[in-house]
């Protein structure tokens, strides 16, 4: 059984530009959520991915945005980038049937510097 | 709006004592859980609390919920150096509700 995997690992990028990341799922999954965590705090919901639509936001602005691909891996693109956005980015993937989510398991993450 | 307090935050401990780790949450939860983690890497799950009175431990971790009270507790015993970590409680429900964490606890074990 494969687990979350993200890519890449580490990333440095300038303000104002562009970034993708990416989530594989854990076999079985078919949900993935994104999470960013900054240097001292607890992890923040940005958003759920549920059969390609987006299950849930947090409390964060339109230039965070997502994809679900068909086969429920996921992508997590930021435009116009901050400093502030310099952060952990964690994925989380779950089984989910409607209503009913099942536990959540972390990928590695992906570490954003934003210059 | 779901909020999840711990505390403390931060805990200097000396080896071979044992201490307690609490977290609040503000309203009604299915789910608890503990993870830990080490700096620069990802979160690794430690326990899920499902019920109240539940308790589960592992090696020198003990985790037990009380969801009448809204309290997890996350009870170190005998503390040895490996166990320096941050520590993060989070709760949410099998519905639609994402994952709340606490601002974790930043446990330093010292000699």
């Amino acid at each position: 059984e494969t687990g979350v995997t993200q890519s890449p690992t580490h990333l440095i990028k300038t303000r104002g530009q562009q970034v993708t990341l990416r989530c594989s799922s854990q076999s079985g999954h078919n949900t993935v959520s994104w999470y960013q965590q900054a240097l001292g705090q607890g992890p923040q919901f940005i958003f759920q991915y549920y059969r390609e639509e987006e299950n849930g936001r947090g409390n964060f602005p339109p230039r965070f945005s997502g994809l679900q691909f068909p086969n429920y891996s996921s992508e997590l693109n930021v435009n116009a980038l901050e400093l502030d956005d310099s952060a952990l980015y964690l994925c989380a993937s779950s089984f989910r049937t409607g209503a009913l989510q099942e536990t959540q398991y972390f990928g590695p993450g992906t570490r954003l510097l934003v210059l | 709006e779901l909020k999840v307090e711990q505390n403390p935050l931060f805990l200097s401990m000396q080896e071979g004592k044992n201490y307690t780790i609490y977290c609040n949450y503000s309203t009604t939860s299915d789910r608890l859980y503990w993870y830990r983690q080490d700096p620069g890497k990802s979160l690794e799950s430690l326990f899920v609390l499902l019920s109240n009175g539940a308790v589960k431990q592992e090696g020198r971790l003990m985790a037990s919920l009380d969801t009448k009270a809204r309290l997890s507790t996350l009870h170190i015993t005998a503390a040895v150096h490996d166990l320096s970590a941050t520590y993060f409680c989070a709760v949410d429900t099998s519905g639609n509700t994402p994952l709340v964490f606490g601002k974790g606890t930043r446990l330093s074990v010292i000699a």
